[in-house]
């Protein structure tokens, strides 16, 4: 297995624009979680969805964050308008059930 | 959520055995403990886990006292590439979908020759 694949590795974008970020789950794990590294916050949970339905969306910082699972595989996390503050490490990892998670190698976003 | 607490660095010499402990003193009693490690520019990688008791992997040990409110993690030998950060966490591992961990501030490990 592949493991947890997240796109792009790295992104580079200017204030105010669209920014997509892409997980593919492994096969057969059934929960997503998107999380966010910044020296200053440590990791934080962003969100996590059990069987395609989000489940905790506490940690979604604002409105401009959104995230979606359009099938079992696949999850999308958006943010729109994109800011300075944004600028981070995004990363998902998903699980079969327990909570022994399996990272991806993250997105590094940076907003300018 | 039971809070952990552990020590926010360690050093340690190449070849000796480093112990990370942590403390949860309010863990709940479907909660397990689990231990990730993160080098820098990559994403937490599972180490160990366990309920009570003593676990071992190819990597680490793992060391849970009776009253569960506190464990400890147990590098055999520690190389340079051990050099990382290390997060204890627990969480509900009793359910068939998977509940949310909330990682700490975690250990930073340096070892040096």
């Amino acid at each position: 297995d592949a493991g947890v694949i997240q796109s792009p590795r790295h992104e580079v974008t200017e204030m105010g624009q669209e920014v997509t970020l892409r997980c593919k789950l492994i096969s057969g794990h059934n929960s997503l979680f998107w999380y966010r590294q910044t020296m200053m916050r440590g990791l934080e949970l962003l969100i996590y969805f059990n069987n395609n339905v989000p489940i905790d969306d506490s940690g979604m910082p604002e409105d401009r964050f959104s995230a979606k699972m359009p099938n079992a595989s696949f999850s999308t996390l958006k943010i729109q308008p994109s800011e300075p503050r944004d600028s981070a490490v995004y990363f998902c990892a998903s699980t079969e059930g327990s909570i022994g998670y399996t990272f991806g190698s993250g997105t590094r976003l940076t907003v300018v | 959520l039971a809070k952990t607490t552990q020590p926010i660095s360690m050093d340690s010499y190449e070849g000796q055995e480093v112990n990370i402990t942590c403390s949860h003193n309010n863990i709940a009693t479907n909660d397990y403990i689990t231990w990730y490690q993160q080098f820098p520019s990559q994403g937490p990688r599972f180490i160990i886990q366990g309920y009570k008791t003593k676990v071992t992997n190819e990597v680490a040990s793992l060391f849970i006292p009776a009253d569960r409110k506190s464990s400890t993690l147990s590098l055999p030998r520690v190389s340079l590439s051990d050099t990382a950060v290390y997060y204890c966490l627990v969480g509900d591992g009793n359910t068939g979908t998977a509940s949310k961990l909330t990682f700490g501030t975690g250990t930073r490990l340096q070892v040096t020759l």
